[in-house]
């Protein structure tokens, strides 16, 4: 089973809203991602938790806040967005390079975020 | 900078045409992962290549990585309109004293592939 789900699959929020996006994963990955992409362009980096930790944080505004309840679980805190943060927004997992592993990263289908 | 440089950007052709698709980096990769991705889905991973020669079939797809680990193709043969879709790659990195391997991707290859 290869497979990462996200939740909600859509969601429009007003500027002024607090909304969570949620991922899940059972394969036993220990890092998993967070990514950014707008229309026909590739995914960008946000954030990288390896062994529940935050270990990298792209340089991203402080209204996008991850946290890593458990091995599984990954959520995205969103609060006070803009209408350029509407994007499609990845989440990914991926094995731990102490497990042999080749670094692919499975990613979810994807929460299409609108901003208004 | 992009790291990984990925040609064409944008391909149209007609059912039953080959295509060939280039990534390439000046740097070595430790391995290099193929995805395709459909209008708002999640990149789905085709192929990792890990070993500098390696060619890997996937029905009418085929990848190869360099020798060197710096650029790798994507081959379709006869292709067909449930090809059409975003073709990315993606190089892993290994950082020091990481043990993460980020990935990062190239611009990637729309591709339409008309009946």
């Amino acid at each position: 089973d290869t497979e990462v789900t996200q939740t909600p699959k859509h969601l429009v929020m007003g500027m002024t809203n607090k909304k969570s996006l949620k991922c899940e994963q059972h394969m036993g990955h220990r890092a998993m991602y967070w990514y950014k992409q707008k229309a026909k362009k590739p995914p960008e980096l946000m954030f990288v938790y390896s062994y529940e930790k935050l270990s990298i944080n792209e340089s991203v505004p402080s209204r996008f806040s991850p946290e890593c309840p458990n091995s599984s679980l990954l959520n995205l805190h969103l609060h006070a967005l803009q209408p350029e943060d509407s994007a499609l927004y990845l989440c990914a997992s991926s094995q731990d390079k102490l497990a042999g592993a080749t670094y692919e990263q499975y990613f979810g289908p994807g929460t299409r975020l609108t901003v208004t | 900078t992009q790291l990984l440089e990925q040609s064409p950007q944008f391909l149209s052709i007609q059912e039953g045409e080959n295509l060939t698709v280039y990534c390439n980096s000046s740097s070595v990769f430790s391995s290099l992962q193929w995805y395709r991705q459909e209008p708002g889905e999640g990149p789905v991973l085709l192929v990792t290549v890990v070993t500098g020669g390696e060619v890997k079939k996937l029905k009418r797809l085929t990848f190869q990585f360099g020798d060197a680990r710096k650029d790798s193709s994507l081959h379709i043969t006869a292709a067909q309109p449930g090809d059409t879709g975003l073709y990315l790659c993606a190089g892993v990195f290994t950082d020091r004293g990481s043990t993460l391997g980020r990935l990062y991707f190239g611009r990637g290859t729309q591709l339409t592939v008309w009946p």
